[in-house]
């Protein structure tokens, strides 16, 4: 089925532990992005790439990394896990970073950190 | 920068009643794409109604409207004929048009329908 995969679905990682998240789409989709999803936040841009080899940073990119050496994949990657950022993290993908068309999410990733 | 504003974190309505979501936004932008998104308990984040803030009419699609008013700066959704599958988180999102845009998201509103 054509959509945006994430995994894992869930996690438990311990203070200073990295880790990836993984996110994959098969839309052919130039523009990607992660969002994290706290209460009472709403969601809040990470990291975003308008195509393979180009990143940039969101409103709330510090402890996170991305690279993105292929159209269909957008890792994030978390360098030393602090409980700030338990969280639930969406990526989101579309066929260019501004379209009427909006965007298609992944099905989340709940990440706990203790 | 762009702001989404959702005054009402929290609403409730009856099965079948008539409910509105209010978002409002700033900015100084002419060209520009507001959204509802809809995210039901399941997590999953999934797309209502969209407008292009070029056009006039209202958007909507089936038992969703919205009413747009681009000199208020106001986006609000309409739900009619509300049914128990619509509770769910409701977040409103602005897109800007012009240059590299993202999707900026409002806090949310969360719709009870109550039977």
């Amino acid at each position: 089925n054509a959509g945006v995969t994430q995994t894992p679905k869930f996690q438990v990682l311990k203070t200073g532990q990295s880790m990836t998240l993984q996110c994959a789409q098969d839309m052919n989709h130039e523009y990607m992005s992660w969002y994290r999803q706290d209460p009472g936040m709403g969601l809040r841009l990470i990291h975003y790439s308008v195509g393979a080899g180009i990143t940039d940073q969101g409103e709330v990119p510090n402890g996170y990394n991305v690279s993105r050496s292929t159209t269909e994949d957008f890792p994030l990657r978390l360098l030393s896990a602090a409980p700030s950022q338990t969280s639930v993290y969406f990526c989101a993908s579309s066929y260019s970073g501004q379209s009427i068309r909006g965007y298609t999410f992944g099905s989340g990733t709940r990440l706990t950190v203790v | 920068a762009q702001t989404v504003t959702q005054s009402q974190p929290e609403m409730s309505v009856q099965e079948a009643e008539t409910v509105t979501l209010s978002c409002t936004y700033d900015t100084s932008e002419s060209n520009y794409y507001l959204f509802w998104y809809k995210q039901p308990p399941s997590r999953q984040m999934i797309l209502v109604i969209r407008q292009e803030a070029y056009k006039q009419q209202n958007a909507t699609e089936n038992r969703f409207s919205v009413n747009f008013q681009k000199a208020a700066k106001s986006f609000s959704l309409k739900i009619s004929d509300s049914q128990l599958g619509d509770t769910a988180m409701y977040f409103c999102a602005f897109m800007n048009g012009g240059s590299q845009g993202n999707l900026i998201f409002g806090k949310g509103t969360k719709l009870s329908v109550k039977p």
